[in-house]
């Protein structure tokens, strides 16, 4: 069964960084490129990042390109996300999601984590 | 970026009867869309992809159709635990975008 846990969210100050992870579990984790996808309270969904399965390639939408740094490490499984510069409008609860097919990001979201909150106010 | 707009944004249905929402996109994207399911205070969950495929345990009540710029999700049968906001996502082109949702509500 696959499985995302997410953590590291929190109440953080404006211009602050956070770094938020993810623990995969229930496939070869390797194999797949992974994303943060965020939902801001009672609204829709924005994908945040993605990564290639080695960690050379990675993607980001224009709101989050040179503040937000998506990264993995293969032996641990393991998926992250560092948030810097935060701002007031980053405030939602961030997603860990497993592209559906491998070894290419050109395709849907198979698998969500539970999701970590994230705040930013002073 | 490629523009998702999802109709209606809010529909209210009675156990049993069939339920559609449709999804235009800004441009064409070729059969490139995900629809996913949100229960209240859950994460989203994979319902269909490549438009018409059905992903590994969702019910068959769920359908989808459509190309071009055009899509549509099918719920036949409403069952209470279809009670959830629905999102289109489109994949064919950077930056992948989603839909604003749909939540559907038992009437």
């Amino acid at each position: 069964e696959v499985q995302l846990v997410e953590s590291g969210g929190g109440l953080v100050q404006p211009g602050r960084s956070l770094k938020l992870s993810c623990a995969a579990s229930g496939f070869t984790f390797s194999n797949y490129y992974m994303a943060w996808v965020r939902q801001a309270p009672k609204k829709g969904l924005e994908w945040v990042a993605t990564i290639s399965t080695s960690g050379s390639r990675t993607y980001y939408p224009d709101s989050v390109k040179g503040r937000f740094t998506i990264s993995r490490d293969n032996a641990k499984s393991s998926l992250y996300l560092q948030m810097n510069s935060l701002k007031s409008e980053d405030t939602a609860t961030y997603y860990c999601a497993r592209h559906g097919v491998s070894n290419s990001p050109w395709n849907w979201f198979a698998y969500w984590g539970q999701g970590t909150l994230v705040t930013v106010s002073s | 970026d490629i523009q998702m707009t999802q109709s209606p944004a809010s529909l209210s249905a009675s156990l049993g009867e069939t339920v559609t929402i449709e999804c235009r996109a800004s441009e064409d994207i070729y059969n490139g869309l995900a629809w996913y399911q949100q229960k209240p205070g859950k994460s989203p969950q994979l319902l269909i992809y490549n438009a018409n495929s059905l992903h590994t345990g969702v019910p068959s009540r769920f359908s989808g159709s459509g190309s071009g710029t055009q899509y549509s999700l099918k719920i036949n049968s409403l069952q209470s635990e279809d009670v959830a906001s629905y999102f289109c996502q489109q994949y064919y082109d950077y930056p992948w975008t989603f839909g604003g949702g749909t939540k559907l509500e038992l009437k």
